[in-house]
């Protein structure tokens, strides 16, 4: 079993639709991220969360919302989705204290907004 | 602005030679760097960290190496396989700042 699940992996939806990404890991990292991933952009953070009551934005947040529901679970949200939203998704999480631990991700949701 | 710059264009390279791919960086003073590799639809997964204070890191077939007086980062695949095909991100950290990627540089190796 993938220590980070990403569902759905695959979603077309249609402009101004709200679409709800999930993200859910066993590992027992506390820091859990959103990034959005452009051909030629690299990987760009949308929110972050270093445990269940806190709650970051990134480089990229306007359009989008995120929930910590538990610490192993953060949903990102696109409250009226429009095609330029259209990306390949990644959730990650990180162990903790120290920033310069590595990532580990989940397999990517590609939505395709209309 | 800060800038993370990787080869946009496939570098093809033929089995058992060296790889070489190289991350440039300007305006950051980065406490360390990072590189991943990613294959198709699938997540990133981390290969190799090397500090600011580094001047190599090695594992296995793989050696980063860090100027920071160039901003530069090569990452060497040593006697490449057709398995070594994917794309490879670096990614930097400045220190009290989050992990910022590079756009990635997609390796073929031919058998």
């Amino acid at each position: 079993d993938a220590d980070v699940t990403q569902t759905p992996r695959n979603r077309i939806t249609k402009t101004g639709k709200r679409i709800m990404l999930e993200c859910s890991q066993t590992k027992g990292h506390d820091r859990m991220y959103w990034y959005r991933q452009d051909p030629g952009l690299g990987l760009r953070l949308i929110y972050y969360s270093f445990d269940v009551k806190d709650i970051n934005k990134g480089e990229i947040s306007d359009g989008y919302s995120v929930s910590r529901q538990a610490q192993a679970k953060f949903s990102l949200s696109l409250e009226s989705a429009i095609p330029n939203q259209t990306a390949l998704y990644f959730c990650a999480t990180s162990p903790g204290a120290a920033t310069n631990e590595k990532l580990f991700f989940g397999s990517g949701t590609q939505l395709s907004v209309l | 602005s800060q800038k993370i710059e990787q080869n946009s264009e496939a570098l093809n390279i033929q089995e058992g030679k060296t790889a070489t791919l190289t991350c440039n960086y300007t305006n950051y003073s980065p406490a360390y760097l990072q590189w991943y590799r990613q294959d198709p639809g699938r997540g990133p997964v981390f290969l190799l960290l090397i500090r600011e204070n580094e001047k190599e890191k090695r594992k296995e077939r793989l050696k980063v190496t860090f100027d920071t007086t160039l901003k530069q980062s090569l990452f060497h695949i040593t006697a490449s396989q057709p398995a070594d095909s994917a794309t490879y991100l670096c990614a930097l950290v400045a220190a009290g700042n989050m992990l910022t990627f590079g756009g990635g540089t997609r390796l073929m190796v031919k058998p």
